[in-house]
């Protein structure tokens, strides 16, 4: 049974330092990977998506980067903003009983100070 | 585009009554995804449906919940009775066409279950 991690639980930076959040899966055999950002009483908001065929993607100050063999993929934010404080959580989709089902992390909570 | 919209946006019920929520997904999307959100945790996979076909109901506690997606659109997710552990924020996703894709999400609906 897959099971996703994201350490650190919590995360508190300085305006302008570049961070790393991680997320790490038991089950390599992933079809793709997503990041999303979750604002407090929000929804979720896609990030990125890496296929597993895939390294790495970037949008912006984000870049994501995705080792199968290790089981882990990490979110690199440039630059950080106090915009960027929220929940980033990330979620693996595996083939469970034959149809793919998205296994989420429990998030990391970053807060930006400024 | 409109997002994936969800209504209502939050619910205060007493146990053993029941309860009714309503996901609208972006325009196109054939599939469509109820998840819950506990605290603290990550989303976890209620059902999901292709057009109007539950592809994954796995993790649907059939006792007490249901859930429809009429003409492949539109679809409800009914608990009833609702008791004191239901209390948790339902996020709705859709994603377009069928098998894995990117996923959007709702801003979910809070339930109080008093």
């Amino acid at each position: 049974k897959q099971e996703v991690t994201q350490i650190p639980a919590a995360l508190s930076v300085p305006e302008g330092e570049n961070l790393v959040l991680n997320c790490s899966f038991t089950d390599s055999a992933i079809y793709n990977l997503q990041w999303f950002r979750q604002d407090p009483g929000k929804g979720l908001t896609s990030l990125l998506l890496i296929q597993s065929s895939q390294r790495e993607q970037t949008s912006g100050r984000l870049n994501a980067s995705l080792d199968k063999s290790s089981g882990r993929s990490t979110l690199y934010i440039a630059a950080s903003q106090p915009g960027d404080s929220a929940t980033y959580l990330c979620a693996t989709s595996v083939l469970t009983s034959g149809t793919y089902k998205y296994i989420f992390g429990t998030g990391t909570r970053l807060k930006v100070l400024a | 585009e409109a997002g994936v919209v969800q209504s209502p946006r939050y619910k205060i019920i007493e146990k053993k009554q029941p309860v009714a929520f309503w996901c609208n997904p972006i325009s196109g999307h054939n599939t469509l995804y109820w998840y819950l959100q506990n605290l603290g945790q990550g989303p976890e996979l209620l059902i999901r449906y292709e057009n109007e076909e539950a592809v994954d109901d796995s993790q649907l506690p059939k006792d007490r919940f249901s859930a429809e997606r009429l003409k492949g659109v539109d679809s409800t997710l009914k608990i009833q009775p609702a008791e004191l552990g239901d209390s948790a924020v339902y996020l709705c996703a859709s994603s377009p066409g069928t098998g894995v894709h990117e996923q959007y999400f709702g801003p979910g609906t809070r339930l109080t279950v008093t």
